[in-house]
C-alpha cells in the first residue's frame, strides 16, 4: 500500500524553540494533506487541511500563527511549531489523500507519527 | 455538534473468539465510515471503509456493519489471536470535498491467548 513518512518520529526540544515536522508521501502524489494531534489515551484531533499551493484551513481553536503548515508540493508538507511550550507536548500525526490517479477520493494514508515533547 | 462515541474504551476476550466493537454517533450522516486500527506509539493503519448504501463488509477474519438507521457500525474480528491486540479506531468522513476524517476515541482490544 502506499507509504507516508514522517520526520522526525521523535523531538525533545526547549521550552521557546521551534521544531519543524516534515510528512512525505512516498510512492503517490498528495492533493491534500492532514495534519492530527493526539494526546494520551485521546482521540486523533484535526488540527489543520493543507492543499498544495494554498494556504492551509485550520480548525477552530488551533493557532495558525504558532503551528505553521506549508504544502510546498505534491509530496511534501510541513509543520512548524514555533516558540513551542509544554503543554504543546503531543503525538503529532499527518495523513494524505491522493489525487484522482492515487486510488478512491477516501483513502486516506497515515504517517508514523512524530512525538514532540517540550521541556 | 457531530458526536462519535465508541461505547467501550477497553474490551477483553479469549484468543478464537469473537471481538465484536461499536461505534454509534449522533448529529450527522455520514457518506461513509472507515475503521482503523492503532498500534501503540504509531500512527493509524486502514482496515475497512463501508459506504452508507452497504450493509456489510468483510475482509478476511473482518467485518463491519453499518446501519444508518440506528447510526450505528459494528466491527467484527472473528477467531480472534493475541495479535489482533491493538486499539481500533471508528472515523467518519465529513462529506465536503478535501475535508478530513472524524475520530471516535477508539477501543483498545486485549486477546489473552
Amino acid at each position: 500500500g502506499a507509504v507516508v513518512s514522517q520526520h522526525p518520529s521523535r523531538v525533545i526540544c526547549k521550552s521557546g524553540t521551534s521544531v519543524k515536522i516534515e510528512c512525505r508521501s512516498l510512492d503517490f502524489q498528495a492533493t491534500t494533506m492532514f495534519w492530527y494531534r493526539q494526546f494520551p489515551k485521546q482521540s486523533l484531533m484535526l488540527m489543520a487541511t493543507s492543499n498544495e499551493g494554498s494556504k492551509a484551513t485550520y480548525e477552530q481553536g488551533v493557532e495558525k500563527d504558532k503551528f505553521l503548515i506549508n504544502h510546498a508540493s505534491l509530496t511534501l508538507s510541513t509543520l512548524t511549531v514555533t516558540s513551542a511550550h509544554p503543554e504543546d507536548s503531543s503525538f503529532y500525526i499527518c495523513s494524505a489523500r491522493p489525487g484522482l490517479a492515487g486510488g478512491p477520493r477516501e483513502t486516506q494514508y497515515f504517517g508514523p507519527g512524530t512525538r514532540l515533547l517540550v521541556l | 455538534s457531530q458526536k462519535i462515541e465508541q461505547n467501550s474504551e477497553a474490551l477483553n476476550i479469549q484468543e478464537g473468539k469473537t471481538a465484536t466493537l461499536t461505534c454509534n454517533y449522533t448529529n450527522y450522516s455520514p457518506a461513509y465510515l472507515q475503521w482503523y486500527r492503532q498500534d501503540p506509539g504509531r500512527g493509524p493503519v486502514f482496515l475497512l471503509l463501508i459506504r452508507e448504501n452497504e450493509k456489510e463488509k468483510r475482509k478476511e477474519r473482518l467485518k463491519v456493519t453499518f446501519d444508518t438507521t440506528l447510526k450505528q457500525s459494528l466491527f467484527h474480528i472473528t477467531a480472534s489471536q493475541p495479535a489482533d491486540s491493538a486499539t481500533y479506531l471508528c472515523a467518519l468522513d465529513s462529506r465536503q470535498a478535501g475535508t478530513a476524517l472524524i475520530f471516535g476515541k477508539g477501543t483498545t482490544l486485549s486477546v489473552s491467548s
